[in-house]
């Protein structure tokens, strides 16, 4: 496989249940990223990982928990979600933070009943 | 504050017809200001990277120049298959420089 694969690519849950989504890059790069897209609204940059390490945590709900468990591997696990976060989440991967461009996933379409 | 305006919000092209799509920035310092394409139910996909003004970058029929304060994506005799959503980001030289700060895209159809 090559580039930045999500799954799952369509998630409907329930405000009580616990989910995790999945992201994983195959371009060795060393910083990941998680994105909110909302129709008719500019991606939100929700976190951001460099070598593991968390360096952005941009005002984001503590219902929403990334975790990054290796360099090519980021997690976001979702719980109590609103009906307000359905959206689309995409994970992005760069080669450094700066200076780089980053590669997208194809996201997953998340569905908050 | 750091921001990016694209425009227009829509544009809608007979296949053959070059235009323009417009991405003007406010940021303290530019670093670097990037172009993706995105269709329908999936990812961002890049494009091109410009670092200063004057620099210009071709793919096939798109070309994108960049100014002190915007960027331009030239599309010359566009195709159906150019039909997608067009977006402009901007990383800004300053503290937490790192963080992409994206337009609203602009969704252009390309009629045949």
């Amino acid at each position: 496989e090559t580039g930045v694969t999500q799954t799952p690519r369509h998630l409907v849950m329930g405000m009580t249940n616990k989910k995790s989504l999945k992201c994983e890059q195959h371009l060795g790069h060393n910083a990941m990223y998680w994105y909110k897209q909302s129709a008719k609204k500019p991606l939100e940059l929700m976190f951001v990982y460099s070598l593991e390490e968390r360096v952005e945590n941009n005002s984001v709900p503590s219902r929403f928990s990334p975790e990054c468990p290796n360099s090519s591997h980021l997690f976001l696990h979702l719980h109590t979600l609103q009906p307000e976060d359905s959206a689309l989440y995409l994970c992005a991967s760069s080669q450094e933070l700066i200076n780089q461009p980053q590669h997208f996933g194809d996201g997953t379409r998340l569905s908050i009943l | 504050e750091d921001q990016v305006t694209q425009s227009p919000e829509a544009l809608r092209l007979q296949e053959g017809e070059s235009s323009s799509l417009n991405c003007s920035y406010t940021v303290s310092g530019l670093r670097g200001l990037f172009w993706y394409r995105q269709d329908p139910g999936k990812g961002p996909e890049f494009l091109f990277t410009l670092y200063s003004a004057g620099e210009e970058k071709e793919k096939e029929r798109l070309k994108a120049t960049l100014t002190k304060k915007e960027s331009f994506l030239h599309i010359t005799a566009p195709k159906p298959e150019d039909s997608a959503t067009y977006l402009c980001a901007v990383q800004a030289s300053q503290d937490s420089s790192y963080k992409l700060i994206f337009g609203s895209g602009t969704r252009l159809l390309v009629r045949p």
